[in-house]
């Protein structure tokens, strides 16, 4: 079946520590590739994308994703954490390879918490 | 502020009544998704707009939910007869057309069903 899985439900990362959230995929065709953040009180907001070309992709606020085919996996990683990191993190994908309209699919979300 | 507004940010009701949600997308986005978030869980989508036109719809969507675009502008949802499973953070977004995945999410509004 298809589905997008985050395995890690919450993770707690010391500030200035670095952090790792996994996002892996079950789709016939890679699928495109998102991350969103939901942080208290304020809507989803995209932080990154891939579609295709470097498997790095850089986004906002200092977070990358790797995308690597052979595991199906597009982790989301940060160098050095911030107290305002300290969010609800979806992977977030758009099946691609039919025609018409493409729903955003999301995974259940990990929640990050950071302490000091 | 010319991001995704959502009214009212919080409803609650009693099981049976009906409710109703507004959203305003970004001005120039010509798509719009309503989305439901129970805890625990990421966004499911429910429905689509191109337009005022309502292409998709999640099986998600019962006969007791319903959802308008009439100019093209905004948008509204329309739960009849709560139930207290539809307690739920309801969230709208827009896009551009071809902005695959690209969604512009609202803060969402969140129903309480007694």
């Amino acid at each position: 079946a298809q589905s997008v899985t985050q395995p890690d439900i919450h993770i707690t990362v010391s500030e200035g520590a670095s952090l790792e959230l996994r996002c892996n995929y079950s789709y016939g065709a890679t699928p495109y590739l998102f991350w969103y953040v939901q942080s208290p009180g304020q809507g989803l907001q995209l932080l990154l994308k891939y579609f295709s070309g470097d498997t790095l992709v850089q986004g906002i606020k200092g977070f990358e994703a790797e995308f690597k085919r052979s595991q199906s996996s597009f982790n989301l990683r940060k160098p050095s954490v911030h107290w305002s990191d300290a969010a609800e993190y979806f992977c977030a994908v758009v099946p691609r390879g039919n025609t018409g309209f493409q729903k955003l699919v999301f995974g259940t979300g990990t929640r990050l918490l950071v302490s000091p | 502020d010319t991001g995704v507004s959502q009214n009212p940010r919080h409803k609650i009701t009693k099981r049976g009544q009906n409710v109703t949600f507004r959203c305003d997308p970004i001005s120039e986005h010509n798509r719009l998704y309503w989305y439901r978030q129970t805890l625990g869980q990421g966004p499911e989508f429910l429905t689509y707009f191109q337009n005022e036109a309502q292409l998709e719809k999640s099986r998600l969507l019962s006969d007791r939910f319903s959802a308008e675009r009439p100019k093209g502008s905004f948008s509204t949802l329309e739960i009849q007869r709560t139930e207290q499973g539809d307690s739920a953070m309801y969230l709208c977004a827009s896009s551009l057309g071809l902005s695959t995945g690209e969604l512009f999410f609202g803060e969402g509004s969140r129903l309480t069903v007694l």
